[in-house]
């Protein structure tokens, strides 16, 4: 398999504009969490799923954040419009179970809002 | 809710020694506690999982204990080597026994002299 992805790796974007991120778990995983990182914060849960139903959406942080999981293999954390502290490390995760699995990481999107 | 701490930001040791990371947690004990290891540029990677009615795990190097008294959890690596330099997370759940919200410390970052 080849682990979560995640698109885009790194994405620079102006103040105000749409920040799509995309995320693809592994196959079969039931959950799926978003994360952001940040050197102040480390690492926060924005919002999970489990079996494509939003489940604590609590953590996110702000209406201009919000997510989808239209289908098992793909998920959406979308921003708008985004402002510049909203720069950070978006992280996307799968498990195959909600209680007490390990989370498999994707690469993460880092981005720069200018 | 639930505060973990990693009480050290960073830790340098030699090559061959014992390295151990601390991590606390504030409130309620979890029903499990997972450590992370993560590198630059990467998203974390699934080290070793502890549940509460385990006093210790192992895996090759590695050797995790779980104090709920203390609550605390002790993350060891033996014969310690350069290529272990890499942060070290500990996660946890925040759902008061849902089970649903891995939460993560700041992690300890790691560095391994020759």
């Amino acid at each position: 398999d080849a682990g979560v992805i995640q698109s885009p790796r790194h994405e620079v974007t102006e103040m105000g504009q749409e920040v799509t991120l995309r995320c693809k778990p592994i196959s079969g995983h039931n959950s799926l969490f978003w994360y952001r990182q940040t050197m102040m914060r480390g690492l926060e849960l924005l919002i999970y799923f489990n079996n494509n139903v939003p489940i604590d959406d609590s953590g996110m942080p702000e209406d201009r954040f919000s997510a989808k999981m239209p289908n098992a293999s793909f998920s959406t954390l979308k921003i708008q419009p985004s402002e510049p502290r909203d720069s950070a490390v978006y992280f996307c995760a799968s498990s195959l179970s909600r209680v007490s699995g390990e989370l498999f990481f994707g690469e993460g999107s880092r981005l720069t809002v200018l | 809710s639930q505060k973990i701490e990693q009480n050290s930001e960073a830790l340098n040791i030699q090559e061959g020694k014992t390295a151990t990371l601390t991590c606390n947690y504030t409130n309620y004990s979890p029903a499990y506690l997972q450590w992370y290891r993560q590198d630059p540029g990467r998203g974390p990677v699934f080290l070793l999982l502890i549940r509460e009615n385990e006093k210790e795990k192992r895996k090759e190097r590695l050797k995790v204990t779980f104090d709920t008294t203390l609550k605390q959890s002790l993350f060891h690596i033996t014969a310690s080597q350069p290529a272990d330099s890499a942060t070290y997370l500990c996660a946890l759940d925040d759902g008061g026994g849902s089970q649903g919200n891995l939460i993560f410390g700041k992690g300890t970052k790691l560095s391994v002299k020759p």
